[in-house]
């Protein structure tokens, strides 16, 4: 099993450029969010989905773009990127809003210079 | 909105010496708890949940944690420690929203360090 996929792994973007951070699962599962991950921050939540058509804002929202058209893709989209999402991002799926919890991609290292 | 709070940043400790990472929540309605493990250059790893039923929750790697209402924590136990225990620990809790969201929102971590 592939589980959650992220691609790429490292990025190195200029301040205004766009860009989309892939993920893909292959479990079937319904919910699908984008966390960022900063020192001493832990991971914060971007967006979320609960199913191909409908996602919603997490925490910090601010900057980044979601859709999700599949139940295996979600992918998120920086529309000008800003040293300030110089970050680890990680993906996440479950099969349920709390049973089962959420299985983690590996992550993508963004820096933005 | 509920919300999750780890104390402690960093908890060096000895290998086969116990430990205690402390996480507390906000909020003791309908609570939903999660203790997440992340070892370097990785992503997380489910450790063990708490849903409803019983509070001492076993987990893997010889972990547990204890659900307590009324001081609204849930703390992460190990018995003896080893060397490959040494990862970054994470709690987290659902946030349920009015509109039927259920968001899964994260502490700040604590990064176990386990000593020869």
């Amino acid at each position: 099993n592939a589980g959650v996929t992220q691609t790429p792994k490292f990025q190195v973007l200029k301040t205004g450029q766009s860009m989309t951070l892939q993920c893909a699962q292959d479990m079937n599962h319904e919910y699908m969010s984008w966390y960022r991950q900063d020192p001493g921050m832990g991971l914060r939540l971007i967006h979320y989905s609960v199913g191909a058509g409908i996602t919603d804002q997490g925490e910090v929202p601010n900057g980044y773009n979601v859709s999700r058209s599949t139940t295996e893709d979600f992918p998120l989209r920086l529309l000008s990127a800003a040293p300030s999402q110089t970050s680890v991002y990680f993906c996440a799926s479950s099969r349920s809003r709390v049973n089962y919890g959420y299985t983690f991609g590996s992550g993508t290292r963004l820096t933005v210079v | 909105a509920q919300s999750v709070t780890q104390l402690d940043s960093q908890v060096p400790v000895f290998e086969e010496a116990p430990v205690e990472l402390r996480c507390n929540y906000s909020s003791s309605v309908s609570v939903y708890l999660f203790w997440y493990v992340q070892y370097p250059n990785q992503g997380l790893q489910l450790l063990l949940k708490y849903l409803s039923g019983s509070t001492l929750v076993k987990g893997i790697n010889g972990f547990e944690a204890e659900f307590n209402k009324s001081q609204t924590s849930f703390h992460l136990r190990k018995p003896s420690v080893h060397i490959s225990d040494t990862a970054e620990y994470f709690c987290a809790v659902i946030d349920r929203g009015g509109d039927s969201s259920y968001k899964l929102i994260f502490g700040s971590g604590t990064r176990l360090l386990v000593r020869p």
